[in-house]
This record gives C-alpha cells, structure tokens and sequence, in this order.
C-alpha cells in the first residue's frame, strides 16, 4: 500500500510543472486527497484538496488561481498542475490519502525547485 | 506567521512527560478536530492522532491528546529516545477553508 509522486524537478521562474500521486495497493477513489508541501528546513505547509469525485475542491490562499488539482480515479491517479511557479514554490510536495482520518497515507514526497 | 500556534521546541529526559500545546480559533480547532503529525528528519510526516484524542493503529499509548476549547494538547507520557522528531498540530479552518497547520514543535530527548 504506497502513494508515490513524481514530477518534481527543477523549473525556471514563471515555469509550470505538472505532479501526480499514484496509489498502489488500494483503490484512491473512495478518499479525499490533499497536497501538502514543505519548504527546505520550514514546516509542513497545506496546498490543496480534491474529494472523491473531483466536484470539490479547495485551495490555500497563496496559490489560487496557479495551481489546479485533478484527479482520474481510472488511473488511480490525482495531480496537482502548478504554473507561474516563483521561489516560493520551492519545496518538497506530498500527496496524502484521507488526511485527517485514521486511514490517513503519505507519499514520500516529490522536490519542486523554482530557480533560475 | 502559523494560523495555530505551537511552542517550537519542547525536551524531557527519557521517561519525563512532555506536553505540546497548540493554540487556534473558533473557525478551526474551535469547531473541528484537531489531528497532530510526527516527522523524522528527512522523511514523509505520519499521522499520530486524529479526531482530538484517536490514536490510528500501531501508535503507542504513550501519546494522548486532549482538546478544550480553541486549544489542544499532544503528551507523551515517558519520554522515548526514539521519540525526538518535529510534532505538528493541524485543523481545517472554516473561515479560511484551508487545512492549516502549526509551525512544528521539535521533541528533543536529552
């Protein structure tokens, strides 16, 4: 039973970069899915949400209207697009199943650096 | 600037008790449960408490958690070596509709 990200790497300011969070072993689809992302040394820091059917979601202040989240329950799959990426968006990005539930799983993590 | 308030470190000797507070608002620990994180360096957070008091399966007893009001509370009772990591609280935020977290508080076993 894993979740695994991919797609972090390095970008150049204003870039876009485009993460998923594949399950395995289990079946995404009946859970809520959070990105969450944690700058180098700083705390863990909330991004995003998707519920099961992808009708809701929610987003922190400081990224709306950059970043979208997605999901394709076929693929056992949510992603997370990121684009007008700016230092600030440097980190290390976690998806997480059911965040605040007992049955709670987290990814190991993808690295997004911003830089030129 | 954290939406929940934590202290950013904490430390006991093996076998103290130690207590991590965790400070919000009505429009989230207030009105939502609190769940609390462990983080070893260099690795994925793991949740170590959930619904204010839950403990998910393989948590020892020794962690507890505890809510009143707008603030909640993370103890471990006897202090473990292997328990030095970051804790961090957590809550959704009604106002905000954000899931925000405190800073961290870093466990230190002296």
């Amino acid at each position: 039973v894993h979740l695994v990200e991919s797609g972090g790497g390095l970008v150049r300011p204003g870039g876009s970069l485009r993460l998923s969070c594949v399950a395995s072993g289990f079946t995404l689809g009946p859970y809520w899915v959070s990105w969450v992302r944690q700058a180098p040394g700083r705390g863990l820091e909330w991004v995003a949400n998707i519920n099961q059917d992808g009708s809701e979601k929610f987003f922190v202040d400081s990224v709306k209207g950059r970043f979208t989240i997605s999901r394709d329950n076929a693929k056992n799959s949510v992603y997370l697009q990121m684009n007008s990426l700016s230092a600030e968006d440097t980190a290390v990005y976690y998806c997480a199943r059911a965040i605040g539930i007992s049955s709670c799983l987290w990814g190991q993590g993808t690295l997004v650096t911003v830089s030129s | 600037q954290s939406v929940l308030t934590q202290p950013p470190s904490a430390s006991g000797t093996p076998g103290q008790r130690v207590t991590i507070s965790c400070s919000g608002s009505s429009s989230n620990i207030g009105n939502n449960p609190v769940n609390w994180y462990q983080q070893f360096p260099r690795t994925a957070p793991t949740l170590l408490m959930y619904g204010n008091n839950q403990r998910p399966s393989g948590v020892p007893e020794r962690f507890s958690g505890s809510k009143s009001g707008t603030s909640a509370s993370l103890a471990i009772g006897g202090l473990q070596s292997e328990d030095e990591a970051d804790y961090y609280c957590a809550a959704w935020d009604d106002r905000l509709n954000a899931y925000v977290f405190g800073a961290g508080t870093k466990v230190t076993v002296l």
